[in-house]
């Protein structure tokens, strides 16, 4: 079975400050992949970063990154300079890549990040 | 990355009746999936539609009520059946891009039952 955690139902963050999103997560399988996710309020949801957990590096993508530390499982998302835009439910989610049932992308229950001007 | 689209994006719809919602990407993919989201709630993985096969559902959803549609390997279609406004959320559909396990959402039906 696979598990995540978001412990964060609200964080606030000052314009163009940097701000970290907690995600911890459990699973059973060897190899696996983790995602995060932006969902603004129209309800769409935005595919920002993925990190495999054989991945040599942190994953970037921009103002995001990821702080990958396997031994304490966790995913953390950074985002650098926030902006007015980054204001939304942000999700951690994860998949084992054996198949089974761990196949399917396993979501947390989601941080409100309001950016503040 | 896959572009995909979804049709209605909205509808508000009366109890005891049905709604189709299409999906459609701009690329050939294996697996589809189909989420909901409750109001206040994250994302529960209803069923996984693959092309020429049964869709697989979740623990709690059954065919009756969510019956899907893979005709080809790009579109699919979910069936919100005899709606109760339990059934009021977020569908949104989702694909796998299989080179390297990244996955994709559309923009999501926002349907509410009265």
């Amino acid at each position: 079975a696979q598990k995540i955690t978001q412990t964060q139902p609200g964080m606030f963050v000052q314009e163009k400050e940097a701000v970290t999103l907690d995600c911890t997560y459990d699973t059973s399988d060897p190899s696996y992949g983790l995602f995060w996710y932006k969902q603004p309020s129209s309800g769409e949801m935005i595919f920002l970063i993925y990190q495999g957990s054989y991945d040599q590096q942190n994953a970037t993508e921009g103002r995001y990154s990821l702080n990958f530390q396997k031994a304490r499982k966790s995913a953390n998302l950074v985002i650098s300079a926030s902006q007015l835009g980054d204001s939304a439910m942000y999700f951690c989610a994860m998949r084992g890549h054996s198949g089974g049932s761990n196949y399917k992308l396993t979501f947390g229950k989601g941080t409100l990040l309001t950016v503040n001007p | 990355s896959a572009v995909i689209s979804q049709k209605p994006s909205r509808d508000i719809c009366q109890r005891g009746t049905s709604l189709t919602i299409q999906c459609q990407v701009d690329s050939q993919v294996t697996m589809m999936f189909w989420y909901r989201q409750q109001p206040g709630q994250s994302l529960t993985l209803i069923a996984t539609a693959n092309q020429g096969s049964e869709a697989t559902y979740e623990s709690g959803f059954v065919i009756d009520k969510f019956p899907i549609s893979r005709p080809n390997l790009t579109f699919s279609t979910l069936t919100v059946s005899n709606m109760s406004p339990e059934d009021s959320s977020i569908y949104l559909c989702s694909v796998e891009n299989g080179n390297d396990y990244e996955q994709y959402f559309g923009p999501g039906t926002r349907l509410t039952v009265t």
